[in-house]
């Protein structure tokens, strides 16, 4: 089984719906983030979180919200979708106590806004 | 601000040779490290191999190896022996001291292996 599923893996949306994308991780490990990818810019984090109670933003947290409901697990929420929100969404978590706190990532979801 | 920079937007290299994929780097941290990712056709991204900014030598893992030059901010990686499945984007990544810890991603190195 894989250590960070994410689910769902493909989703297509119509604008202004609400929907979740929802991360859990079974390496124990203490943080987790999620971040998008679009063509040509790479990756860019969305929210963070260092444990259940610490929540933070990324570079691009407008119209996401983010909950930890436990240390395994932590979703995205878009409030009210829109086009240019179309991307891949991963999920990653990482060890505090590692050395280089290297983190890892699910196999992503696609998202479509239409 | 911290910068990742991957000159290189496409690379192709003949199956069993080595091949660099170049990464420069850009922040006025002092304690910071370095990572490379894969990420193949199929999407996920995978990790491959770290260096931190204080490691006196060069991180290898398998057939990967980074080579860091600390003065000249560059952490090129190095695949030996390419094989048919290295086939992918390659991201370079860094990640700060304190704060986020957020990694700050390259915009990626697509490489074709050859037959």
């Amino acid at each position: 089984d894989a250590d960070v599923t994410q689910t769902p893996r493909n989703r297509i949306t119509k604008t202004g719906k609400r929907i979740m994308l929802e991360c859990s991780q079974t390496k124990g490990h203490d943080r987790m983030y999620w971040y998008r990818q679009d063509p040509g810019l790479g990756l860019r984090l969305i929210y963070y979180s260092f444990d259940v109670k610490d929540i933070n933003k990324g570079e691009i947290s407008d119209g996401y919200s983010v909950s930890r409901q436990a240390q395994a697990k932590f979703s995205l929420s878009l409030e009210s979708a829109i086009p240019n929100q179309t991307a891949l969404y991963f999920c990653a978590t990482s060890d505090s106590g590692s050395v280089g706190n290297e983190q890892f990532f699910g196999p992503g979801t696609r998202l479509t806004v239409l | 601000a911290q910068k990742i920079t991957q000159t290189q937007p496409g690379m192709f290299v003949q199956e069993k040779e080595a091949v660099t994929l170049d990464c420069t780097y850009d922040t006025s941290d002092p304690s910071y490290g370095l990572f490379w990712y894969k990420q193949p056709s199929s999407g996920e991204m995978i990790f491959l191999i770290y260096q931190g900014s204080y490691d006196q030598q060069n991180a290898t893992e398998g057939r990967y190896s980074l080579n860091f030059q600390k003065a000249r901010k560059s952490a090129n990686l190095v695949i030996s022996a390419s094989q048919l499945g290295d086939s992918a984007m390659y991201f370079c990544a860094m990640r700060g001291s304190g704060g986020s810890e957020k990694l700050v991603f390259g915009k990626g190195t697509k490489l074709t292996v050859n037959p």
